[in-house]
């Protein structure tokens, strides 16, 4: 069976330009999450969702980065503009509803905004 | 406010046992997960616990004390594979609120 996909693997822009991250969760679940990975600051939940309702988002750092769920086996992570300090590895994750379930982790997306 | 506490490195050597600890402090408590995670690699479950007391799975255990807000991650028979960062998650609210706040991560380094 597929895991979480992510696409892009890696992306390098330049500072100010869109950028947009894509995630497929695992098929049959139903919880969705955006984490952002640095050194300085580990692993930080942005987003998540439930049945594609944005259920948590006081993660998300400012008005420049937006997420979407259309659909339960797609979701979009975007920031507008982006500045170099959002450099980080982006990942998603999911899982079912409920505490007891583990996450399940996408490869990631390497960005690098110059 | 929540917080989270590991160790951020520690060294053992090849077959030894290691312990890893975390304690927390969140504003709610609904089970505790630890996740290994390799250089450049998602991270991967290891473990939950949500009753106090100790949950063995194979070369790897891990014990939680609520009272305490305190777990640890024990890994026996360390191999040179399991050099890795191993971070400590808690989820702090109840019902479908599966959200999970992560510790920065304690890296291990196993020698041969």
């Amino acid at each position: 069976d597929a895991g979480v996909i992510q696409s892009p693997r890696h992306e390098v822009t330049e500072m100010g330009q869109e950028v947009t991250l894509r995630c497929k969760p695992i098929s049959g679940h139903n919880s969705l999450f955006w984490y952002r990975q640095t050194m300085m600051r580990g692993l930080e939940l942005l987003i998540y969702f439930n049945n594609n309702v944005p259920i948590d988002d006081s993660g998300m750092p400012e008005d420049r980065f937006s997420a979407k769920m259309p659909n339960a086996s797609f979701s979009t992570l975007k920031i507008q503009p982006s500045e170099p300090r959002d450099s980080a590895v982006y990942f998603c994750a999911s899982s079912l509803v409920g505490g007891a379930y583990e996450q399940y982790f996408g490869p990631g997306t390497r960005l690098t905004v110059t | 406010g929540q917080n989270i506490d590991q160790p951020t490195e520690m060294t053992a050597t090849e077959g030894a046992i290691v312990q890893i600890n975390c304690t927390y402090q969140t504003s709610g408590f609904n089970g505790l997960f630890w996740y290994q995670q390799h250089a450049g690699e998602a991270p991967t479950f290891l473990s939950y616990n949500v009753l106090d007391g100790l949950e063995e799975k194979g070369r790897f255990s891990s014990f939680l004390s609520r009272s305490k807000g305190y777990s640890y991650l024990l890994l026996k028979e360390l191999q040179m594979k399991d050099s890795a960062s191993y971070l400590c998650a808690v989820r702090s609210g109840g019902g479908a609120t599966n959200k999970l706040i992560f510790g920065t991560g304690t890296l291990l380094a196993v020698q041969p």
